[in-house]
């Protein structure tokens, strides 16, 4: 499919455990960016990547890590989760840094931590 | 650092009228871009309209026109006859152009409207 996807859409899963959500543009977009959304909130950025093998830390990377092999891919691990991590994850992609281009948001993983 | 304010919690507004969704941005960059999302309550991000700083005119879509007041800081989204499927959660945003922010984007706390039948 073309755009941007992510996998899971939905995860459950215990505090302690590791997680990853996978994140995959179809566009060869430069930019690729990780966010967190709480509930009733805006989005706050995690870690964001300029190329592949470029990453750089957002507002709140604490507890997460990103890699990014290739061009397509920018997964996001969770270490050892939390409850406050308890959230819903964006992840977006961009042409370019300027500032005249928009991102393009997947459809978001509900991430739930008990 | 850079910082979106919106400052409207929650909007309603009466179909077919028009709605103004406040915006209001703290940045040193000269060069930066503003946006405007649609997040509807099925959850995904839409993009609608962007304002270059360097832009004169101020940008318009279709229904939707960005009143951008420079010297304020202010990008004020403006959506006009409302529709009920305008309902939803707005997000402003600014991406800086240069710098240590360069490429990353900050966004508000959104305002959700309600468009009233």
């Amino acid at each position: 499919d073309a755009g941007i996807t992510q996998s899971p859409r939905y995860k459950i899963t215990e505090t302690g455990r590791q997680v990853t959500l996978m994140c995959h543009q179809t566009w060869s977009h430069s930019y690729m960016f990780w966010y967190r959304q709480d509930l009733g909130h805006g989005l706050r950025l995690i870690y964001y990547s300029a190329a592949a093998d470029i990453t750089d830390k957002g507002e709140v990377p604490d507890g997460y890590v990103v890699s990014r092999s290739k061009t397509e891919n920018f997964p996001l691990t969770l270490e050892s989760a939390t409850r406050s991590q308890t959230s819903v994850y964006f992840c977006a992609s961009s042409e370019s840094s300027g500032t005249l281009y928009e991102q393009y948001f997947g459809p978001g993983t509900r991430l739930t931590v008990t | 650092a850079q910082k979106i304010t919106q400052t409207q919690p929650g909007m309603f507004v009466q179909e077919k009228e028009a709605v103004t969704l406040d915006c209001t941005y703290d940045t040193s960059d000269q060069s930066y871009g503003l946006f405007w999302y649609k997040q509807p309550s099925s959850g995904e991000m839409i993009f609608l309209i962007y304002q270059g700083s360097y832009d004169e005119q101020n940008a318009t879509e279709g229904r939707y026109s960005l009143n951008f007041q420079k010297a304020r800081k202010s990008a004020n989204l403006v959506i006009s006859a409302s529709q009920l499927g305008d309902s939803a959660m707005y997000f402003c945003a600014m991406r800086e152009g240069f710098g240590t922010n360069a490429g990353k984007s900050t966004f508000g706390d959104g305002t959700t409207l309600t468009v009233k039948p």
